[in-house]
């Protein structure tokens, strides 16, 4: 299995444009993770799909953040308009009821916003 | 609220036993223990989980306490590869994990 697939798997946008982070999960996993990495914050979880629908999207920062699953085997993770403060690493993990929820996690997209 | 307490950082020499240590006092009878890593420019990675019984794998051991307040994860024989954050989150089935600050382990040889 070819695991997590993030792309791309770096990003550098100037403030204002739009972003779109992308993930594949592992086939056959049901649940979807979205989750930002930074020194100050650590990692925080922003939202969560199970079966294609979002079922917590509370760590969401703001508006200017939206994450759509359309299907079971593709997430995007939006950021319109971008500003410097987003800049982190950000990661998409899948998992498998049947696997009591062990997490698998993708490589990350670090993305800088200037 | 990460719901779990761990030293920021611990040291260990290679090839030694390293036992991290996590409180959970406020842990609930349905809630499991759960143990990722992550190694320096990747993503975090699954170690171990449990309930209530010690439990090995090829990577580690869990060793959860009888009351289930703390547990501590057990790396056999540490080597540098095993520098990394390790962090333990406690979760009921079907919830999403939340994952504090972890604790530093950094292997000199």
């Amino acid at each position: 299995d070819a695991g997590v697939i993030q792309s791309p798997r770096h990003e550098v946008t100037e403030m204002g444009q739009e972003v779109t982070l992308r993930c594949k999960p592992i086939s056959g996993h049901n649940s979807l993770f979205w989750y930002r990495q930074t020194m100050m914050r650590g990692l925080e979880l922003l939202i969560y799909f199970n079966n294609n629908v979002p079922i917590d999207d509370s760590g969401m920062p703001e508006d200017r953040f939206s994450a759509k699953m359309p299907n079971a085997s593709f997430s995007t993770l939006k950021i319109q308009p971008s500003e410097p403060r987003d800049s982190a690493v950000y990661f998409c993990a899948s998992s498998s009821p049947s696997l009591l929820d062990t997490q698998y996690f993708g490589p990350g997209t670090r993305l800088t916003v200037l | 609220d990460a719901k779990t307490t761990q030293p920021n950082s611990m040291e260990s020499n290679e090839e030694e036993p390293v036992h991290l240590p996590c409180n959970h006092s406020t842990i609930s009878g349905t809630d499991y223990i759960h143990w990722y890593r992550q190694l320096p420019s990747q993503g975090p990675e699954y170690v171990i989980h449990g309930l209530t019984s010690n439990v090995n794998n090829r990577m580690a051991s869990l060793a959860i306490a009888e009351d289930r307040k703390s547990s501590t994860l057990i790396l056999h024989r540490a080597t540098l590869r095993d520098a990394a954050v390790y962090y333990c989150i406690r979760n009921q089935a079907g919830t999403a994990l939340i994952f504090g600050k972890g604790t530093t382990l950094s292997v000199s040889s």
